[in-house]
């Protein structure tokens, strides 16, 4: 068990551009959850899977943030046409069932200039 | 929708005493609540679960109280320590498990 592992750990990227964040889970976790975090708050949350199946998304997310889990393993999530306002943390956490704790990454950084 | 408060003021106190942070919520009927321990530049690392049936839970240093009538849960930090600094989230989760509600956090100073 190797814990939650997220790629990059920090991306900076100019306006406009399409990013992409990996999240590997911890291998025996079937749930798997993206937020995102800004400073001085708690995280927010984007969307979950259920192995492959995307099964809850956030209204606040906008047609640009796309995310993917092939297989019910990795997971990966895209943002096209970057915006300044789109700079936060982004954090991916999993868990092995229902009514347990979620293990997060480290996150991984984005900002946008 | 729902709404987490949790102490919007930064909390400083003395090595060896209790902290007590507070999570308040409306709008809301969670199956369970966690606290989570964040530190910066990480991702937050679970602590406690307590679910809508139980009272109170306690794992070392650690105590949470749940109250579902007054919506509010309690965390406390026992004989605190320096080790101890960090930002404290609570998230509030459904029976569904899909969503974890997370508050903004409150950040704590234990000083030496």
């Amino acid at each position: 068990d190797t814990g939650v592992s997220q790629n990059p750990r920090h991306k900076i990227t100019k306006r406009g551009q399409n990013v992409t964040f990996r999240c590997d889970p911890i291998s025996e976790h079937n749930r798997l959850y993206w937020y995102r975090q800004t400073l001085g708050q708690g995280p927010e949350f984007l969307t979950y899977f259920q192995n492959e199946a995307q099964l809850e998304k956030s209204r606040l997310l906008s047609d640009r943030f796309s995310a993917e889990r092939p297989k019910g393993s990795f997971s990966t999530l895209e943002i096209q046409r970057t915006e300044q306002g789109d700079s936060a943390m982004y954090l991916c956490a999993s868990s092995r069932e229902m009514n347990t704790e979620a293990f997060f990454g480290q996150g991984t950084r984005l900002t946008v200039v | 929708s729902q709404k987490i408060e949790q102490n919007s003021e930064a909390l400083n106190i003395q090595e060896g005493k209790t902290a007590t942070l507070t999570c308040n919520y409306t709008n809301y009927s969670p199956a369970y609540l966690q606290w989570y321990r964040q530190d910066p530049g990480r991702g937050p690392v679970f602590l406690l679960l307590i679910r809508e049936n139980e009272k109170e839970k306690r794992k070392e240093r650690l105590k949470v109280t749940f109250d579902t009538t007054l919506k509010q849960s309690l965390f406390h930090i026992t004989a605190s320590q320096p080790a101890d600094s960090a930002t404290y989230l609570c998230a509030l989760v459904a029976n569904t498990g899909n969503q974890f509600y997370f508050g903004t956090g409150t950040s704590l100073t234990v000083i030496p």
